[in-house]
């Protein structure tokens, strides 16, 4: 079946504009994730819905950062007035959900550039 | 706080040599630690993971495993390594709210 897809796979924006990216998860999964992977660095962790609420949003850097996920399956992050450290490749996964841990299954990211 | 750390930044290997990439953890509690593999061009993937019981972890691709509590350690191996398994590789662990949290990863390739 599909995995999880990222829209756009590339995304270069001036620094202050607003940018917004894209996360469809697997069909059934209830859990999503958003992660940040600057250059050297490992995958951080932004935001974790589960179904339309945000269980966890501790990850996000700033108020510039905002996700939504309105009827539990695509999920869209915004980034309000880009820096040029907000560059960096933005993950997206899924997993079935539920209390328990179940394996998060990542999609290909987008890569965000601000100049 | 909860982090991993990954010491080995790039390795080389030549084919059939032995790999061992090091990772170490620093946290309480219940301890779930994964290793990650991202190939070029591809998603990040899971190769392994502990959860507990058996601290060998035998995961896809001949990898393994060993979670050594006194050691703060799961250092991911291989006997003999192929060219295809040219990748970045990373430790992770879970915390309380299911959120992977990620070393900074190790580099290896492998040279035919």
């Amino acid at each position: 079946g599909a995995g999880v897809s990222q829209t756009p796979s590339n995304k270069v924006t001036e620094k202050g504009k607003y940018v917004e990216l894209r996360c469809d998860p697997i069909s059934g999964h209830t859990a999503l994730y958003w992660y940040r992977q600057s250059l050297g660095q490992g995958p951080e962790f932004l935001i974790y819905f589960q179904g339309t609420g945000a269980a966890d949003d501790s990850g996000l850097p700033n108020d510039r950062f905002f996700a939504v996920r309105p009827e539990g399956s695509v999920s869209t992050l915004k980034i309000q007035r880009t820096e040029r450290g907000d560059s960096a490749v933005y993950l997206c996964a899924s997993s079935p959900g539920g209390r328990s841990y179940n394996e998060q299954f990542f999609g290909p990211g987008t890569r965000l550039t601000v100049l | 706080a909860q982090s991993v750390s990954q010491h080995n930044h790039h390795v080389i290997l030549s084919e059939a040599a032995s790999l061992e990439l090091g990772c170490n953890y620093s946290y309480g509690g219940t301890v779930n630690l994964f290793w990650y593999v991202q190939y070029p061009g591809q998603h990040l993937q899971l190769l392994l993971k502990y959860f507990s019981g058996d601290p060998l972890v035998k995961g896809i691709k001949g990898f393994e495993a060993e979670f050594i509590k006194s050691k703060f350690s799961f250092n991911l191996r291989k006997p003999s390594v192929q060219w295809s398994d040219t990748a970045e590789y990373f430790c992770a662990g879970l915390t309380g709210a299911n959120n992977l949290f990620f070393g900074t990863g190790t580099r290896l390739t492998v040279i035919p």
